[in-house]
Order: structure tokens, then sequence, then C-alpha cells
């Protein structure tokens, strides 16, 4: 057991483009959650999903923003049509029961 | 909502002294979990400390301990002996189990460590 592991961990990016990064949990987590951090700022939830149901998405930013954990282990989050504002750290974090929550080590993007 | 604040934007310690920071919160739930993470520069944030609401004793974990005033909704963090690798951005988060122990964040605190 590596941790929670995200991928990629930069990505720089054309305005109106759009990408999508990856997390792996902790492989016994059935909880996973994005966050979104800028500079000079705490973590920003964005949504989480207990296995493969999504239970929160209200925070996702605009409906630019979707995120996926199609059988309940890894997840995807995707921006679509990039603005400048997406800017930002992309952290993924995971947990069981026992309700600490252990983060990854971001998935930085850049739009330009 | 639950809301988080840190108020110090900047706390500076000379190494092996000790150093607190300072938390408060807003809630209207009773059964909670308070955290403290550490972001370095690398920015994994790792997790600190941990304190259960239901519990009166304050955590303790080596050099780290906490002092969590329930009633007036603070929970400061105390680095004992402080070391170069003590220095980030530390971070105190709020998470409740009816909310899928989904975190709220402070502002942050950067710690500073002098030689």
């Amino acid at each position: 057991d590596t941790g929670v592991s995200q991928d990629p961990r930069h990505k720089i990016t054309k305005r109106g483009q759009n990408v999508t990064f990856r997390c792996d949990p902790i492989s016994e987590h059935n909880r996973l959650y994005w966050y979104r951090q800028t500079l000079g700022q705490g973590p920003e939830f964005l949504t989480y999903f207990q296995n493969e149901a999504q239970l929160e998405k209200s925070r996702l930013l605009s409906d630019r923003f979707s995120a996926e954990r199609p059988k309940g282990s890894f997840s995807t989050l995707e921006i679509q049509r990039t603005e400048q504002g997406d800017s930002a750290m992309y952290l993924c974090a995971s947990s069981s029961a026992g309700n600490t929550i252990y983060f990854g080590e971001g998935s930085w993007l850049t739009v330009v | 909502a639950q809301t988080v604040t840190q108020s110090q934007p900047e706390m500076s310690v000379q190494e092996a002294e000790t150093v607190t920071l300072s938390c408060t919160y807003d809630t209207s739930e009773s059964d909670y979990y308070l955290f403290w993470y550490k972001q370095p520069p690398s920015r994994q944030m790792i997790l600190v400390i941990r304190q259960e609401a239901y519990k009166q004793q304050n955590a303790t974990e080596n050099r780290f301990s906490v002092n969590f005033q329930k009633a007036a909704k603070s929970f400061s963090l105390k680095i004992s002996d402080s070391q170069l690798g003590d220095a980030a951005m530390y971070f105190c988060a709020f998470g409740h189990q009816a909310a899928g122990n989904k975190l709220t964040f402070g502002g942050g605190t950067r710690v500073l460590v002098k030689p």
C-alpha cells in the first residue's frame, strides 16, 4: 500500500481544452474525495464518493466539472473547456470508516 | 454550514522552542472530528493530529498536542521542541459523519522555523 496516488502530477493545458485527472485511493478505503486548492488557501471540497456512488456533487464549481468512480476503485475528475481560473492544485483523498482522511500529492493544473 | 478560522497567517518560532497555532470553528453539530494537517512545500497534506469531539482528553502525538475547548469552539495546536522540518503550512479542519466526513478547512498558518 503506497497511499493515495494521483496522475498526472502536473498538467499545462491551453484554455478551452479538456483535462482529466486520475486518483487511486488507498486500497481498502471506500470513500474518495476531491478538493481544489489555490495558492495561499486551504483546500476547498468539490465532491465525494462512497464506493461507486457520488453522494455529493453540489460543490463542483460548474457544469464543466465532473467526476466518476465507475467501479468503486479509482476515480477521475474531468474539467471541460478549461479556463484560466481553473488553474489550481486538485487534491484527491480517501478514507475508510475510521474517519481519518488521507491525501494524495495532488495534481497541479496550469491553464495558459 | 461549518466554518473554520485560522487567525494567524504566519508564525515564526526559534528552533527547539514552542509555538501555538490557533483555530476556531463554528458548527451546530455535536459529534464531529477536528484535525490538523501539515503541508510542506512538496504540497502533500499530511495528518498531524486528530481529535474526536466527544473526547474530553486532549490528543497528543509526540511533539504535537492540542488544546480542545468544545464550549469555546477552539482547537489550538502546540508544537514543542520545534524542528526545521516543522516548517510548513498548517491547516485546521473540521469533519462530521453526517456529511460523509468531508473536511472543511481553515485558511492555514505558515510556520517558519529559525535555526
